[in-house]
């Protein structure tokens, strides 16, 4: 069966230092992945999707990046924090084809002081 | 016009009541809809997928209007338990948003 992870599930990190997060699916080939920024009391907000590996579209302009260096590993990373950072992170797959339902990783809960 | 749109609510209803959410969304291209339950602090979780018949899965029932792009939630005899944030999702195959696309909750309390 399939499974994704995500870690680490808290972070505090201070205004200016590096940031980075790691998603793994297991039991897949080839899914299309996502990172979701869910503000307090706000809704799912798309960072980034990938549907290859190297293959990265951004959804919006801010100091964070993605990569994915494996077909099933999907990176989330900042140079420098900003408080705005802060936020619940969340990772996500789907099959690499047709339309089904996206699997969420646990979350990481990030709080930059 | 935003792509998916609910009522964000809160909906604050009493155990045993009924309740139903509404969803529309903009691209007529959705291929795929579903819902997704939202606990505080946690990952979303697929409650149900929605099919163009409208199916069923205990208390609970969902429909879809593809000539209205609307879709709905019902709940019936609500359970502590529900108390979450109900999330509409729209698959639009090839999108610009990769395929998902996630309106921003409705947010069910349920009371004693």
């Amino acid at each position: 069966s399939q499974t994704i992870h995500q870690w680490p599930a808290t972070l505090v990190q201070p205004v200016g230092s590096p940031l980075s997060l790691e998603c793994t699916v297991e039991g897949t080939s080839n899914p299309n992945l996502y990172w979701y920024r869910q503000a307090a009391g706000r809704g799912l907000q798309l960072l980034f999707y990938s549907v290859g590996i190297g293959q990265i579209s951004s959804e919006v302009p801010q100091n964070l990046s993605a990569s994915r260096p494996q077909d099933r590993q999907f990176i989330l990373s900042s140079k420098k924090l900003l408080l705005s950072d802060s936020g619940f992170y969340l990772c996500a797959w789907t099959p690499g084809t047709g339309n089904t339902e996206a699997f969420f990783g646990q979350g990481t809960r990030l709080t930059v002081v | 016009r935003k792509e998916v749109e609910q009522d964000p609510g809160p909906f604050n209803v009493p155990e045993g009541a009924t309740v139903a959410f509404n969803c529309t969304y903009s691209n007529s291209a959705s291929q795929s809809f579903f819902w997704y339950r939202q606990d505080c602090r946690k990952e979303p979780k697929l409650l149900m997928s929605v099919y163009s018949s409208g199916n069923e899965d205990g208390r609970f029932t969902a429909q879809l209007n593809r000539a209205s792009q609307y879709i709905s939630l019902l709940i019936r005899d609500s359970k502590l338990s529900d108390s979450a944030t109900y999330l509409c999702v729209v698959s639009i195959y090839g999108g610009s948003q990769g395929n998902l696309i996630f309106g921003k909750g409705t947010k069910l309390s349920v009371k004693p």
